[in-house]
């Protein structure tokens, strides 16, 4: 089952910056934080991940609090094309790594 | 970075046949490869999970008869849909982890969709 709660979906205005919450409440100490999207009829891609510090690249920035209980993923310039189903998933490290469990994810809808 | 890339895109067969979808990772060597299902408006769901070179490990409730794993190299794995019916009709996606530290991310394909007439 999935370990994490993320609202079913959200509103945002085009050029405005997407702000999306993820609960992680029962996150353990080697796992890290993924966010994936999945735009209508394509495989996910892949946005960042993180473990404890807040992260960023091209795509998005990441923000873990400080007791890792939940995240947020921020799109700083929201356009049409980020409009995607967005999953925020908890996985473990290690050798191996652990498998990529998704639950229902957050719907964005950018809006002009 | 990294890519996945599966074949083919979409398939339609009919009731009976077996289909074999192709996953490659095309610029680095993936030791691991999983296989995703997803329905209309549902979220994807794991099927197997599969190491180069050992025999994928499936997920509770799906059939390993039916959905053939095989993950012969550190590029390449298959997904054979044997007899498939019109309710294994679906969008099927595979992802690849490669090698190093464990928790880089897994890239996914661009899913094969499968429809059983």
């Amino acid at each position: 089952d999935a370990k994490t709660t993320q609202p079913p979906s959200m509103d945002c205005a085009e050029g405005r910056a997407a702000n999306l919450p993820c609960n992680h409440s029962t996150i353990s100490g080697n796992e890290y934080v993924y966010w994936y999207r999945q735009i209508h009829s394509q495989g996910p891609q892949y946005i960042i991940h993180g473990l404890k510090n807040n992260e960023t690249n091209e795509m998005a920035s990441l923000i873990i609090t400080e007791d890792r209980k939940s995240s947020t993923l921020i799109l700083p310039h929201a356009t049409l094309r980020d409009t995607a189903v967005y999953y925020c998933i908890v996985r473990e490290s290690g050798n191996q790594g652990g498998k990529l469990i998704f639950g229902q994810g957050t719907e964005l809808s950018v809006k002009p | 970075g990294a890519v996945v890339s599966q074949h083919p895109s979409w398939v339609i067969c009919k009731s009976g046949t077996s289909v074999k979808i192709e996953c490659r990772s095309l610029d680095f060597q993936a030791t691991t490869m999983f296989w995703y299902r997803q329905f209309p408006k549902q979220s994807l769901m794991l099927m197997a999970t599969s190491n180069e070179g050992s025999k994928a490990t499936y997920e509770q409730g799906v059939e390993k008869d039916k959905f053939l794993i095989n993950h012969a190299s550190l590029t390449l794995s298959t997904l054979t849909v044997t007899s498939a019916h019109p309710e294994d009709s679906s969008f099927y996606i595979c992802s690849a982890r490669g090698r190093g530290r464990g928790h880089q991310p897994q890239h996914f394909g661009d899913g094969t969709r499968l429809s059983i007439l």
